[in-house]
């Protein structure tokens, strides 16, 4: 069976440090990639998806940046961090729309606050 | 292009009555749409999905949604609600056969569950 992961679960960092989020999925091979950041009172935000080793798209201009350096390992970054990237991060991976109709499946979530 | 209306981001039931959460979406073709719930500090689980089979979908926990063509409508609904049902509930549609695949979220209905 599928599984995703993510690490850490939980970080407070200061701002202007960099961050590593970091997210794997097993069980799949060649999955869509995404990282979503829920904000207090702002839903789910779609920031990058991927659709394969290298491929990378942005969805919203910011400070954040992602890497996908392997076929199913999906990595959140940033040089500086800002107040205003604290929220609860989620990754998530989608298989072929042919197989299991585009659901998503979500990891745990990583909890991010700056300070 | 797509999009999700969630009518109220706060419900608030008395346990043991009717929980009625509701969706419209737009899209251009033939969508596919989902609900998720979310529990504090964790990733979404899937409750359903409707992918133009059967218009009355049954998920998981005893909810199910109806999806209504001419209303636009795919609204979520549990006869008789425990406290368990607390949490966040988003709705979410993707447009089938659409390339990137990309899942449009509402923007939540946090449900409260009163004794």
């Amino acid at each position: 069976s599928q599984t995703i992961h993510q690490w850490p679960a939980t970080l407070v960092q200061p701002v202007g440090s960099p961050l590593s989020l970091e997210c794997t999925v097993e069980g799949t091979s060649n999955p869509n990639l995404y990282w979503y950041r829920q904000a207090a009172g702002r839903g789910l935000q779609l920031l990058f998806y991927s659709v394969g080793i290298g491929q990378i798209s942005s969805e919203v201009p910011q400070n954040l940046s992602a890497s996908r350096p392997q076929d199913r390992q999906f990595i959140l970054s940033s040089k500086k961090l800002l107040l205003s990237d604290s929220g609860f991060y989620l990754c998530a991976w989608k298989g072929d729309l042919a197989v299991n109709t585009g659901e998503l499946f979500f990891g745990e979530g990583s909890r991010l606050t700056v300070l | 292009a797509q999009s999700v209306t969630q009518l109220g981001s706060h419900v608030s039931v008395s346990e043991g009555a009717l929980v009625l959460l509701r969706c419209n979406y737009s899209s251009s073709v033939p969508p596919y749409l989902f609900w998720y719930v979310q529990y504090p500090n964790q990733g979404l689980q899937l409750l359903l999905k409707y992918t133009s089979a059967a218009t009355l979908v049954k998920g998981i926990n005893g909810f199910e949604a109806e999806f209504k063509k001419s209303e636009t409508s795919f609204h979520l609904t549990k006869p008789s609600a425990h406290m368990s049902d607390a949490a966040e509930y988003f709705c979410a549609v993707i447009q089938s056969g659409a390339a990137g695949n990309k899942l449009t979220f509402g923007g939540g209905t946090r449900v409260l569950v009163k004794p």
